[in-house]
């Protein structure tokens, strides 16, 4: 079975402060893939990243990075020099890689990241 | 641009009603799904679709139907509406790719109350 651990209900910052958004996931499985996403007080939520378990590269875009550690079974994102737009809940979510069939994602909880002006 | 339509994104509904919440995507897409989101819940899968006419239970399926009958089109059914399934409705889709698992698109959320 498969586990994502979102610790951080609710993080309150103020702009332009650097932030990060822990993800520790659970999978016995070998091939897997992570990913983020933004949810917005519109409601709609919006893909960010995806990373299979074979690549640790971090990755950055813009404000945006991520940080990859198969070591800890984290998956943790920064965002830097924070804006109120980053204010969103985000979520982290883990897929198993199968050949046929449905893959189901697992998601965490969220983390709430209000940015105050 | 990929798009996931929701019928409604407002619905208020009477207890013992039944509801359809209907789901589109225009991207081909093999999955499809539906959660609800309820505070300090996160997204919890009700039901998916990995083909047309298939479905499988999701984590809390009781009290929801499903139907699949045409690959763009996925629709949720509240059989006879009870308060507490009073929620965001978020519909998603993906598709499969060599054995590779993909990113889900979502559809804006039908926030449904029951009274």
């Amino acid at each position: 079975a498969q586990k994502v651990t979102q610790a951080q209900t609710e993080i309150s910052v103020v702009e332009k402060e650097d932030v990060t958004l822990d993800c520790v996931y659970e999978t016995r499985d070998t091939t897997y893939y992570l990913f983020w996403y933004k949810q917005p007080p519109s409601g709609e939520l919006v893909f960010l990243i995806r990373r299979n378990s074979f690549d640790e590269q971090n990755e950055i875009s813009g404000r945006y990075s991520w940080n990859f550690q198969k070591s800890t079974s984290s998956f943790n994102f920064t965002i830097t020099a924070s804006q109120v737009v980053d204010s969103a809940v985000y979520f982290c979510a883990l897929s198993v890689g199968a050949s046929g069939g449905s893959y189901i994602p697992t998601f965490g909880r969220g983390t709430s990241l209000i940015v105050h002006p | 641009d990929v798009k996931v339509t929701q019928s409604s994104r407002y619905l208020v509904k009477r207890t013992g009603e039944k509801v359809f919440l209907e789901c589109v995507q225009d991207m081909d897409h093999e999955n499809m799904f539906w959660y609800r989101q309820d505070p300090g819940l996160g997204l919890r899968l009700i039901y998916f679709s990995y083909d047309v006419k298939m479905k499988e239970k999701g984590d809390i399926p009781e009290g929801y139907s499903v139907s699949r009958e045409k690959k763009e089109r996925f629709s949720l059914i509240l059989e006879s509406a009870s308060t507490n399934q009073t929620s965001m409705y978020l519909c998603a889709s993906s598709f499969n790719s060599g054995g590779e698992t993909y990113e889900q698109y979502f559809g804006p959320g039908t926030r449904l109350t029951v009274t």
